[in-house]
C-alpha cells in the first residue's frame, strides 16, 4: 500500500517550459487536491477534484492546468513555467465528505523555474 | 487567503517538556485538523475534532477546540527529539472537506536534546 506517490521528487525548469506532475493513489480515495507550499506561507490549494470526472480552482489556479485521468490518478500541468512557480508541489487525497476531509500527501515535488 | 493561523511562528523547548501550539481561524467550521511536517516531507495527519467536541486525545497529543474563541490548541506532552517538525493546523471549507483543507502556516518546533 504506497499510499499517495508523486513523480518526479525534484525538477528544475527555465522560464516557458512545460511540464506535467504527475500523482497516483491506491486507496480507493474519491477526492484528490494539488497543493502548493512556499516559505512562511504555509499550503495554499490549487486545484482539487472532488470526485472523478470534476475539477475546480482552489486559491491560486493561475498558470496551472489539472486533469483528472481516472479514480486514481490526478496530474497538474505547468503550461509555460514562470519564476513565481518555484515551490514545492503536494498532491493530496482524501475520502472527501464521508472522511471528515482527512487528507494523505504525498512526499512532494520540489521545482525551480529559473 | 489563510483561514488558520498557529501562534507560536516558532518554538524551541527541551526534551521531557511540554509544547504547546496555539490555531486561530476566522470562519465557521465543520472540523479542525492537525497535521505534522517533517523536513523535506508531506504532511501526516495527526488528529481531527469536530466542531461539537472541545477535547480530543491521542497518545501524547491533546488538542482543544473553543468554537466561540474561534480558537484550537495543541499540546505535545512530554516532548521528544523525533517530535522536532513543523506543525500545521487545517479548517475545512463548504463543502464538508471535498473541496480541500484551508492551511495556517504553521509552528516550527525544536525539540532539544
Amino acid at each position: 500500500n504506497a499510499g499517495v506517490t508523486q513523480t518526479p521528487k525534484f525538477q528544475v525548469l527555465k522560464t516557458g517550459q512545460s511540464m506535467t506532475l504527475q500523482c497516483a493513489q491506491d486507496m480507493n480515495h474519491n477526492s484528490m487536491y494539488w497543493y502548493r507550499q512556499d516559505p512562511g506561507m504555509g499550503l495554499r490549494l490549487i486545484y482539487y477534484s472532488a470526485s472523478e470526472g470534476t475539477t475546480d480552482k482552489g486559491e491560486v489556479p493561475n498558470g496551472y492546468n489539472v486533469s483528472r485521468l481516472n479514480k486514481r490518478e490526478f496530474s497538474l500541468r505547468l503550461e509555460s513555467a514562470a519564476p513565481s512557480q518555484t515551490s514545492v508541489y503536494f498532491c493530496a487525497s482524501s475520502e472527501g465528505r464521508t472522511g471528515g476531509g482527512k487528507l494523505f500527501f504525498g512526499s512532494g515535488t520540489q521545482l525551480s523555474v529559473l | 487567503s489563510q483561514q488558520g493561523e498557529e501562534d507560536p511562528q516558532a518554538l524551541s523547548i527541551q526534551e521531557g517538556e511540554n509544547a504547546t501550539m496555539n490555531c486561530s481561524y476566522k470562519t465557521s467550521i465543520n472540523n479542525l485538523q492537525w497535521y505534522r511536517q517533517n523536513s523535506g516531507r508531506g504532511l501526516v495527519h495527526l488528529i481531527l475534532i469536530r466542531s461539537n467536541e472541545r477535547e480530543k486525545h491521542s497518545g501524547r497529543l491533546r488538542v482543544t477546540l473553543d468554537t466561540s474563541k474561534k480558537s484550537s490548541s495543541l499540546l505535545i506532552t512530554a516532548s521528544r527529539a523525533a517530535d522536532t517538525a513543523s506543525y500545521f493546523c487545517a479548517t475545512d471549507g463548504a463543502g464538508g472537506g471535498a473541496d480541500g483543507l484551508t492551511f495556517g502556516k504553521g509552528t516550527h518546533l525544536i525539540i532539544q536534546p
